[in-house]
């Protein structure tokens, strides 16, 4: 049984360059959720899909932040011009429609932006 | 608003002590799930639990068990016995739903996590 899981684990960029990160969520699972965690905090929503339609997005999901799920399974978090303040773990998580609904998470990519 | 409180930043015990963590949340919904998770150095979130808001019951899992009090919003967890390998920090969390019709789902609200270090 295949866990969540984030590629890559760890990206150093600087100021002004594009990052995309990738997700893969449990096969069977069919709603994928993009988090992120901020140093000292607990991860806070960014976006949800169910499928391939990305149904929710948060305010914190600025216009520099692209999420996709083309195929409905894996998922990508792409972020253009990359500020300091986008420095944070970013975490994928995943769960099935069938009432369970837990997320289980995957290791998360940690960002820094220098 | 949905909020999560971990008023404990961080806690320190001695092996084999037993410990609390504390967790108290508001929300406006009538039904909604609470959860803990837990996370080691590594940044992996774990899941340890998932409560349904009508069930109180506690529940007792080897060395864990949590204690669901509706009357005072708090779910609060205990590791009895605890061990270095508990050290981590660990977030309680609170569903708040999102989506609609056969997209609904939830989306989690988070505390700031307790730091728990478990010293030998």
């Amino acid at each position: 049984d295949t866990g969540v899981s984030q590629d890559p684990r760890h990206k150093i960029t600087k100021r002004g360059q594009n990052v995309t990160f990738r997700c893969d969520p449990i096969s069977e699972h069919n709603r994928l959720y993009w988090y992120r965690q901020t140093l000292g905090q607990g991860p806070e929503f960014l976006t949800y899909f169910q499928n391939e339609a990305q149904l929710e997005k948060s305010r914190l999901l600025s216009d520099r932040f692209s999420a996709e799920r083309p195929k409905g399974s894996f998922s990508t978090l792409e972020i253009q011009r990359t500020e300091q303040g986008d420095s944070a773990m970013y975490l994928c998580a995943s769960s099935d429609s069938g009432g369970e609904e837990t997320q289980y998470f995957g290791p998360g990519t940690r960002l820094l932006v220098l | 608003a949905q909020k999560v409180t971990q008023a404990q930043t961080e806690i320190s015990v001695v092996e084999k002590e037993d410990v609390t963590l504390d967790c108290v949340y508001e929300t406006r919904d009538t039904t909604y799930y609470l959860f803990w998770y837990k996370q080691p150095p590594s940044g992996e979130l774990v899941f340890l639990i998932r409560r349904n808001s009508f069930d109180e019951q506690n529940e007792i899992s080897g060395r864990y068990s949590w204690n669901f009090q509706k009357s005072t919003s708090s779910f609060n967890f205990t590791i009895t016995a605890s061990q270095v390998v508990d050290s981590a920090v660990y977030f309680c969390a609170l569903s708040e739903a999102i989506g609609n019709y056969g997209g609904a789902t939830n989306k989690l609200i988070f505390g700031t996590g307790t730091l728990l270090a478990v010293q030998p």
